[in-house]
């Protein structure tokens, strides 16, 4: 069971802002960097976001992160069919000798 | 550009040992981690370890006692070991590359890019 606690689902029509939160605890969010992934149905996960805000060539700058003490967040502005996908982030856990820990998912539907 | 692309048997009987590997294609394993994160049937990611490409490791706690992950630079390939699987163990397996950054602030920054298409394995008699 994922310590990184997202929301199941978001939706938005077309065009519109969507963000997505990432809770998290002192020994994630709070002192690592925070990544975003987005999966469509069938395929792997692709990184979209890394070390909070930095978005890796090729993706829109539509996409944006960010952070704040325990929590994370992913904003999509202007929303496309598109981006209909599954959403995980995920940051590194100093409990326990260390592990790389995913969020629980967040299914953004466009309406 | 690189890819990563991972083999192995589909099907697996309970209490066995799972086995896949990764291979690297348009780069070397040098200076990366190399990871394994797999996925159950509509559920959610779950990582399961990395190898450095020198062989240094990090697994899951959870998973720790029955993972080994191992780094063949002549090969360009990694591997995964899961032993004692059941049924839980059923998911798509996905190889990819780690990077790990330290920021000015000391904050650690892991993220997995490019990953591999995944690879179905399923644990049953």
């Amino acid at each position: 069971q994922s310590v990184l606690t997202q929301p199941p689902s978001a939706s938005g029509t077309p065009g519109q802002r969507v963000t997505i939160s990432c809770s998290g605890s002192s020994s994630n969010i709070g002192s690592s960097d925070v990544n975003w992934y987005q999966q469509f149905p069938g395929s792997a996960p692709k990184l979209l976001i890394f070390t909070n805000d930095q978005r890796p060539s090729g993706v829109p700058d539509r996409f944006s992160g960010s952070k704040s003490g325990t929590s994370a967040s992913l904003a999509i502005s202007g929303l496309q069919s598109e981006d209909e996908a599954d959403y995980y982030c995920a940051a590194w856990d100093d409990s326990l000798n260390g592990f790389y820990v995913f969020g629980t998912g967040t299914k953004v539907t466009v309406l | 550009q690189v890819q990563l692309q991972e083999s192995g048997p589909g099907l697996v009987k309970p209490s066995e040992t799972l086995s896949l590997t990764c291979t690297v294609s348009g780069g070397s394993l040098s200076s990366y981690y190399w990871g394994w994160i797999r996925q159950p049937p509509g559920k959610e990611l779950e990582w399961i370890g990395y190898a450095y490409y020198r062989g240094s490791t990090n697994y899951n706690p959870s998973l720790k006692s029955r993972v080994t992950i191992s780094v063949d630079t002549s090969k360009n390939q990694f591997s995964l070991n899961l032993s004692s699987v059941t049924a839980a163990d059923t998911a798509v397996y996905y190889c990819a590359r780690g990077k790990l950054r330290y920021s000015t602030g000391g904050s650690r920054s892991n993220w997995f890019d490019p990953w591999g298409q995944g690879t179905l394995v399923t644990v049953s008699s």
